[in-house]
């Protein structure tokens, strides 16, 4: 969805290594998402945040970390990637009007790790 | 937030409606109920959602039963573009709540066959 933007779409990583995605939005939204999907799964939720220097876990927060300095941009960092964090992940946010449930996403970013 | 009950898998011939059940027998009083869609590795795509009304825009109609306990999407004239993972998921939404998290299960995979 334009708006809602993931770099990188694609990155393969060696087991420890670190990264961060970088998710940026340009539609005032308030409330922002990191999702993780794995083949033949469901969506599952690592962090969320409900505004700008605000952050909280979601289902799986393990191994990641996550920074809302700027209400624009929401950062997933791993700082020792592990094979079992090869997955695709989304981006997502909310409408401006709130926590309206009607979420934009992005493209995904495909993260392999080795 | 409720759980949901959809079939796996459905097919549907192209130009022919398209009638998607979901489950969801927990869900409170102020719950709405979503839809979202995920053609191939593409992000999730928001669709409609609704309280106790039925719904259409679009994209499709929502129809609710009575009891709220289940719903159904429908495309009125699938097309093969809409071979996708179809997500039904309840939530607080505008409708209060303090749980800001979106929980995607496995959805339904439809395949609209010419």
């Amino acid at each position: 969805n334009a708006g809602v933007t993931q770099t990188p779409k694609f990155r393969v990583l060696k087991t420890g290594q670190s990264m961060t995605l970088l998710c940026a939005q340009d539609m005032n939204h308030e409330y922002m998402y990191w999702y993780r999907q794995d083949p033949g799964m469901g969506l599952r939720l690592i962090h969320y945040s409900v505004g700008e220097g605000t952050t909280a876990k979601g289902e799986v927060p393990d191994g990641y970390n996550v920074s809302r300095l700027k209400k624009q941009n929401f950062l997933l960092g791993l700082e020792s990637a592990a094979p079992s964090q090869t997955s695709v992940y989304f981006c997502a946010a909310d409408s401006p009007l709130g926590n309206t449930g009607e979420l934009f996403f992005g493209e995904g970013s495909r993260l392999t790790v080795l | 937030d409720a759980k949901t009950t959809q079939p796996p898998s459905m097919d549907c011939a192209e130009g022919r409606a398209a009638n998607l059940p979901c489950n969801h027998s927990t869900i409170s009083g102020n719950e709405y109920v979503y839809w979202y869609r995920q053609i191939h590795s593409q992000g999730p795509q928001y669709i409609i959602h609704g309280l106790k009304n039925n719904e259409t825009n679009e994209m499709a109609s929502l129809i609710i039963t009575e009891d709220r306990k289940s719903s159904t999407l429908i495309l009125p004239h699938a097309t093969l573009r809409d071979t996708a993972v179809y997500y039904c998921i309840v939530y607080f939404g505008s409708g209060g709540g303090s749980n800001y998290k979106l929980t995607f299960g496995k959805g339904t995979l439809l395949t609209v066959n010419p």
